[in-house]
């Protein structure tokens, strides 16, 4: 299928554990994106990346880990997950100014 | 820190009726874009004003730009139910990165 897709799109996980978000694009976009999105502050960029094997920090990275092999793929890990890491998570692509969102996963830590 | 502040943060209207969603930055921006997100879903891109322009139509949406003020509006004209869903201003500056910076939202419910 065509566009931008994330996987899972929901997932409950425990405190301390390694969770990997995944996040494709079949467009050939050079730049992708991982924000998170909690009520009362919008989208907050965590990671983005601007081509295969070059990622740069966003407003809250830490926790957070990207790695880019290839240009379709943009996995978001939380090496030991928190509680304030409960939250949504939207990974976005683009190849000019217009940025086009995937679904979002929904990721509760308890 | 958010650059964009949207106001109102709800905003509840009859169909047919005008809604008008503002947002306010803090340093100079490139461009200014809307973009739309239904209940549970993505979000939609559905404009971009560019800094030496002040005002942009798409269809029933209308969006000004005030860079003296810092501030933009949207506005969606005979507004249907369909219509109902957050609304996000977002301004990208380029500092070597193409990053955009999301405001909080409004929330727009139309009443049917």
């Amino acid at each position: 299928d065509a566009g931008i897709t994330q996987s899972p799109r929901y997932k409950i996980t425990e405190t301390g554990r390694q969770v990997t978000l995944m996040c494709h694009q079949t467009w050939s976009h050079s730049y992708m994106f991982w924000y998170r999105q909690d009520l009362g502050h919008g989208l907050r960029l965590i990671y983005y990346s601007a081509a295969a094997d070059i990622t740069d920090k966003g407003e809250v990275p830490d926790g957070y880990v990207v790695s880019r092999s290839k240009t379709e793929n943009f996995p978001l890990t939380l090496e030991s997950a928190t509680r304030s890491q409960t939250s949504v998570y939207f990974c976005a692509s683009s190849d000019g100014n217009e940025q086009f969102f995937g679904p979002g996963t929904r990721l509760t830590v308890l | 820190s958010q650059q964009g502040e949207e106001d109102p943060q709800a905003l509840s209207i009859q169909e047919g009726e005008n809604a008008t969603m503002n947002c306010s930055y803090k340093t100079s921006i490139n461009n200014l874009q809307w973009y739309r997100q239904n209940s549970g879903r993505g979000l939609v891109h559905l404009i971009l004003i560019r800094s030496n322009e002040r005002e942009k139509h798409s269809g029933r949406l209308r969006v000004t730009l005030d860079t003296s003020k810092k501030s933009s509006s949207l506005l969606i004209t005979a507004s249907r139910a369909a219509d109902t869903a957050s609304y996000f201003c977002a301004t990208y500056r380029y500092t070597g990165r193409r990053a955009l910076t999301f405001g909080s939202g409004t929330r727009l419910q139309v009443q049917p």
